[in-house]
């Protein structure tokens, strides 16, 4: 059964850089059959697609913050990551990460993590 | 890019049928049937209940049902029960990936 947990942070300054990392088990992350996404909801609203990246290293991101977002993969680590540049306290939320498939249950998030909650404050 | 439209909030009995909608406001939206449904409970991670409009993951109850016509998707969830009670958002992939802005189900 695949599992993914983030971790990093849980207090980031305003104008710094946040950095979460999902570290995936019970599965691999090179299969070439998912997008490993994150996705963040600030407290007490909706959901927000951030973006994802794939196994070879391309990614997609959301066009609202994509001059602020960096994607990143370690195979080997089994590892994918997020960077949010030049936080503010809009970035306040509970990030999660998810793998959403490509070849079953495609386009749809059917693993997520259990969240982490990320504060931007000084 | 498609912004989804759902009601703020929906109530039901114990036993009756409950409908959620989710309006996009895109072409793609329209033509590709890429609508995903997700559950949350407070304090807790999102749970897929529906994808591709309407298939069911394996484990999720038949009484969660998903349809699409036009622009509007549709969650329907037949025979409430307490443990239904929660946060749904509809999310489309038709493009950049857009949640709709969630409906709180109250069951009575």
């Amino acid at each position: 059964q695949v599992h993914l947990q983030e971790s990093g942070p849980g207090l980031v300054k305003p104008s710094q850089t946040l950095s979460l990392t999902c570290t995936v088990s019970g599965g691999s992350i090179s299969s070439g059959d998912y997008y490993w996404s994150w996705i963040r909801q600030p407290p007490g609203k909706g959901l927000e697609w951030i973006g994802y990246i794939y196994y070879t290293g391309s990614t997609y991101y959301n066009p609202s913050l994509k001059s602020r977002v960096t994607i990143s993969v370690d195979t080997s680590k089994t590892q994918f990551s997020l960077r949010l540049s030049s936080v503010t306290a809009a970035d306040t939320a509970v990030y999660y990460c998810a793998r959403e498939g490509v070849t079953m249950i495609v386009y749809a998030f059917d693993v997520w993590g259990q969240g982490t909650m990320v504060t931007v404050s000084s | 890019q498609s912004a989804l439209t759902q009601p703020a909030s929906v109530s039901g009995s114990p036993g009756q049928s409950i409908t959620i909608s989710c309006t996009g406001t895109s072409s793609d939206f329209e033509t590709y049937n890429l609508v995903s449904w997700y559950q949350q409970h407070p304090g807790k991670a999102p749970k897929l209940m529906i994808y591709e409009g309407t298939k069911r993951p394996s484990g999720v109850s038949n009484r969660f049902s998903g349809s699409k016509s036009g622009n509007t998707a549709s969650l329907t969830i037949s025979g409430l029960q307490a443990e239904d009670e929660a946060d749904y958002y509809c999310c489309s992939s038709a493009g950049p990936r857009v949640f709709g802005g969630g409906t709180k189900l109250t069951v009575l």
